[in-house]
């Protein structure tokens, strides 16, 4: 079935620092793509999405691009801040059905001042 | 645009009584809309699907009569845990998507900020 497997956490970094996490896909055709960000006590926000093969989706600075020769839509940021700190899922769109989403496990991400 | 609430953001309750969690799409109609429940640092389960003026599908290993789910209108479904135990202390979330099934393109899920319930 499908399924979404991502870079395992916690993962720490200091302010400023580069950040990338990996997200792989297992897909029956060409799902959408999706990072969603978590904060704490809070429920989760679409930060960025890309619906086609080499679409970028961007915002606040993340980017991810959607791979299909390597079915990955890593997620990066060139510059993280203190208030980057969450959690992030990357997901998939199953396109069958009632088209449900499909969570990755989700990434811990602290950054330190 | 496109904001979902749910109500209660928390609630505490005793074993063996019934909860409601309200979810709410407040600027558009949601046409489907999908109940997760997330436990502590781990990622968001699948309980069931929702449409509007249909019974809800449920995920596999859900109970159904445990967690009833209505869908009464085009804005608003409801989860109801009925006699509540301890193991069902979790965070639950709804989702909202407002396009129409079968239509590629508006397939966006838009989230409640969750409700926290505990059971004692």
């Amino acid at each position: 079935g499908d399924s979404v497997t991502q870079m395992e956490g916690p993962v720490t970094l200091s302010e400023e620092a580069f950040l990338t996490i990996n997200c792989t896909y297992t897909a029956t055709g060409y799902p959408s793509l999706f990072w969603y960000v978590q904060y704490p006590g809070e429920g989760l926000q679409l930060l960025l999405k890309a619906t086609k093969a080499d679409d970028k989706g961007s915002n606040k600075g993340f980017e991810a691009t959607y791979r299909k020769e390597t079915t990955s839509f890593h997620l990066e940021k060139g510059s993280v801040q203190v208030s980057d700190s969450a959690v992030y899922f990357c997901a998939l769109n199953i396109i069958q059905g009632a088209q449900k989403l499909v969570f990755g496990q989700g990434t811990r991400l602290t950054i330190n001042p | 645009g496109a904001v979902v609430s749910q109500h209660p953001s928390w609630v505490i309750c005793k074993s063996g009584t019934s909860v409601k969690i309200e979810c709410r799409s407040l600027d558009f109609q949601a046409t489907t809309m999908f109940w997760y429940r997330q436990f502590p640092k781990q990622s968001l389960m699948l309980m069931a699907t929702s449409n509007e003026g249909s019974k809800a599908t449920y995920e596999q290993g859900v109970e159904k009569d445990k967690f009833l789910i209505n869908h009464a209108s085009l804005t608003l479904s409801t989860l109801t845990v009925t006699s509540a135990h301890p193991e069902d202390s979790s965070f639950y979330i709804c989702s909202a998507r407002r396009g129409q099934m079968g239509l590629v393109g508006d397939n966006e899920q838009f989230f409640g900020p969750g409700t926290r319930l505990t059971v004692l």
